[in-house]
Parts: structure tokens; C-alpha cells; sequence
């Protein structure tokens, strides 16, 4: 098993729809968790944290995160073309050291 | 202000060649990280670094690698005696390191082996 585990995609949604994207990961002890969106060609760009469980809402952008199910997702209400990306999850294990998943590749529809 | 920043852009090796891979933080970020990723994966950690204090080597692959941040603040990663499944891009990423844990990408350094 993976620690940090992501649908690889591609995953469709049409302009102005939800988009969730989920993210598992297997350390209980995990304590700190990220999501990063990543155009092709460029470098990983922070969109959000979530250190405790329930809901942290950012403009278009929700984490949630459920740590009794090891779970974390990410909602991104009215979906523009232009957050067609791959969105990574990240997870804080012990220190500073940390896991990415695979990520998501995401692409809206016009 | 200024992000984090890489050098050389791109970097092609021939095989059995050293490298050396730059990255120069944002300013006043104490936590320096780098990571390699792989053509359709995400990044992999390799190294830590708080202040000039190396604190995690652990994901890097073999003992050719090396990274070394002497002042605490520019970082250089080498790869001695490059391999061709060294071919990768490289990433470096700084944060504050107050407790807050969120890291901030450089451009990256995408090395070929030939």
C-alpha cells in the first residue's frame, strides 16, 4: 500500500461544476496535510493546509479532512478551464519529512 | 518579494559526470527542502535542512548524492558519477519553519543523462 494514494485521473468536469478530488494516505499518526496544483511544465503551487478534522474554505477552494478515515479531499466549486491541473496531496509525516501522492490530473471543460 | 529560485534551468549530463544543482531560498526561510520527481509522479523527498543543520537525508537514493546548505541559506544538491535513472527534475522548496509547515516551490531543474 501506498502511503499517499490519489485516482491518477484523468478526471472531467464541465465549466462551472464541482470538482473533488481525493487523497488517502496510510500513517495514522499523519498530522499535517497539503494540496498543491500543478500545471504542466512548472512547479508545484500551494492552494491549501488543513491541520484538523472537518472543513477550510479558501474563495472557490474546500479541504476536508477526516482523520478517523485517513482521508483528506478538495472541492473547487465553479470549475474554470484554467484549474485544469494536476493537484497533489501532501502529507507531513514524522520531522519535516513529507509524501506526495501521484496526484490528480484534472481538466475543465469549456 | 523574490520566490524560491533554481540554476541551472536545464541540465544535460553525460553519464558518469557530476552535477551540481542550486537553489537559493526565500529570504528568511529557515526550512530547506529538496525533492526529485519523476515524469508523472509526484515529487519525492530527498533531504531537509533547517538552517545549515542537514536534519533528514532520508530519501535521498545512494551516496551519490549529496546537498549541503553552509551559510543556511543557498542550497546545492551534487550527483556524482550520473546515472541515467538520475534524469529527473529537481525541486527545491522553502518555508518559514515557525511551526507553520507550507513550502514554497522553486522552478525546478530538469537534468537529463544522456
Amino acid at each position: 500500500q501506498k502511503e499517499v494514494e490519489q485516482n491518477s485521473g484523468p478526471l472531467s468536469v464541465p465549466e462551472g461544476a464541482i470538482a473533488s478530488l481525493n487523497c488517502t494516505y496510510s500513517d495514522r499518526g499523519s498530522q499535517s496535510f497539503f494540496w498543491y496544483r500543478q500545471y504542466s511544465g512548472k512547479s508545484p503551487e500551494l492552494i491549501m493546509s488543513i491541520y484538523s478534522n472537518g472543513d477550510k474554505e479558501d474563495g472557490r477552494f474546500t479541504a476536508q479532512l477526516n482523520k478517523a478515515s485517513q482521508y483528506v479531499s478538495l472541492l473547487i466549486r465553479d470549475s474554470q478551464p484554467s484549474d485544469s491541473a494536476t493537484y497533489l496531496c501532501a502529507v507531513k509525516r514524522y520531522g519535516q519529512n513529507f509524501v506526495f501522492g501521484p496526484g490528480t490530473r484534472l481538466s475543465v471543460l469549456p | 518579494g523574490a520566490g524560491v529560485s533554481q540554476s541551472p534551468r536545464y541540465k544535460v549530463a553525460k553519464r558518469g559526470q557530476d552535477v551540481a544543482l542550486r537553489c537559493d531560498p526565500i529570504s528568511g526561510h529557515v526550512s530547506l527542502f529538496w525533492y526529485q520527481q519523476a515524469l508523472g509522479q509526484g515529487p519525492e523527498f530527498l533531504t531537509y535542512f533547517q538552517n545549515e543543520a542537514q536534519l533528514d537525508k532520508s530519501g535521498l537514493p545512494s551516496d551519490r548524492f549529496f546537498a549541503e546548505r553552509p551559510e543556511g541559506s543557498v542550497s546545492t544538491l551534487k550527483i556524482q558519477r550520473t546515472q541515467q535513472e538520475d534524469s529527473a527534475v529537481y525541486l527545491c522548496a522553502s518555508s518559514l519553519g515557525d511551526g507553520t509547515y507550507e513550502q514554497y516551490f522553486g522552478p525546478g531543474t530538469r537534468l537529463t543523462v544522456t
